[in-house]
């Protein structure tokens, strides 16, 4: 058990909605990482907060936002989807996303269908 | 763009055999590897990492070989059990500024047989 925690574990829903997928990271880390993970993309990092601000950014589409509250937890929204979003989401924390790398904890994931 | 990437999706071994795992990136400014395994139905889980001035690190039964030259890493499993089946990634990190975002490889499949 990484400490991570992520909810729902499995989410199914229908083309053009919206969900939302909740983490929450280990105590005392600061900063949230969310990465898909599917079959033809393998593991693509999406975006980091850190202490509730945006870090950093990677291929994260712009159907998908999310943000990192004053609790620390953080939210994945995915709108308007699309068959090809069904994919696992996982979400990370770290202590610290300042300078130097900090190791990653990874949650459970969400598997997300998309029908 | 950068990249990492294994050569071998796949992998099968005896049950006590050595088994050793490659990865090729493609990005030389990256200053962190680290090797994660994932379970079916689980999270990646951090196996090992090592510095880009070191060229090899040891753990428990794992090794981890960085050679910067032709931009390989690889990890080394002794006496591979059963519980080591699983997909095993390699990662990158390159910290500058505040990007520490994690670029990882597809994958290999490590398949132990009894």
């Amino acid at each position: 058990d990484s400490g991570v925690t992520q909810t729902p574990k499995h989410l199914i829903t229908a083309t053009g909605q919206r969900v939302t997928l909740r983490c929450s990271p280990r105590s005392g880390d600061l900063s949230v990482y969310w990465y898909q993970q599917s079959l033809d993309q393998g593991l693509q990092f999406l975006i980091q907060y850190y202490n509730g601000e945006e870090r950093a950014k990677g291929n994260i589409l712009e159907r998908f936002s999310a943000q990192q509250f004053p609790d620390l937890h953080s939210e994945l929204n995915l709108s308007s989807l699309e068959l090809g979003d069904s994919a696992l989401y996982f979400c990370a924390s770290s202590v610290d996303g300042g300078a130097g790398y900090n190791e990653q904890f990874f949650g459970p994931g969400t598997r997300l269908t998309v029908l | 763009g950068e990249s990492v990437g294994l050569h071998l999706p796949t992998l099968s071994v005896q049950e006590g055999d050595n088994s050793i795992i490659n990865c090729a990136y493609s990005n030389s400014a990256s200053d962190y590897f680290i090797w994660y395994k994932q379970e079916s139905g689980k999270g990646p889980q951090f196996i090992i990492d090592i510095r880009s001035n070191m060229d090899k690190r040891q753990g428990q039964r794992v090794t981890v070989l960085l050679n910067k030259t032709v931009k390989h890493l690889s990890l080394q499993i002794a006496a591979t059990q059963p519980g080591d089946s699983a997909v095993y990634f390699c990662a990158e990190n390159r910290s500058g500024g505040s990007n520490y975002k994690l670029t990882f490889g597809k994958g290999t499949l490590l398949t132990v047989n009894p």
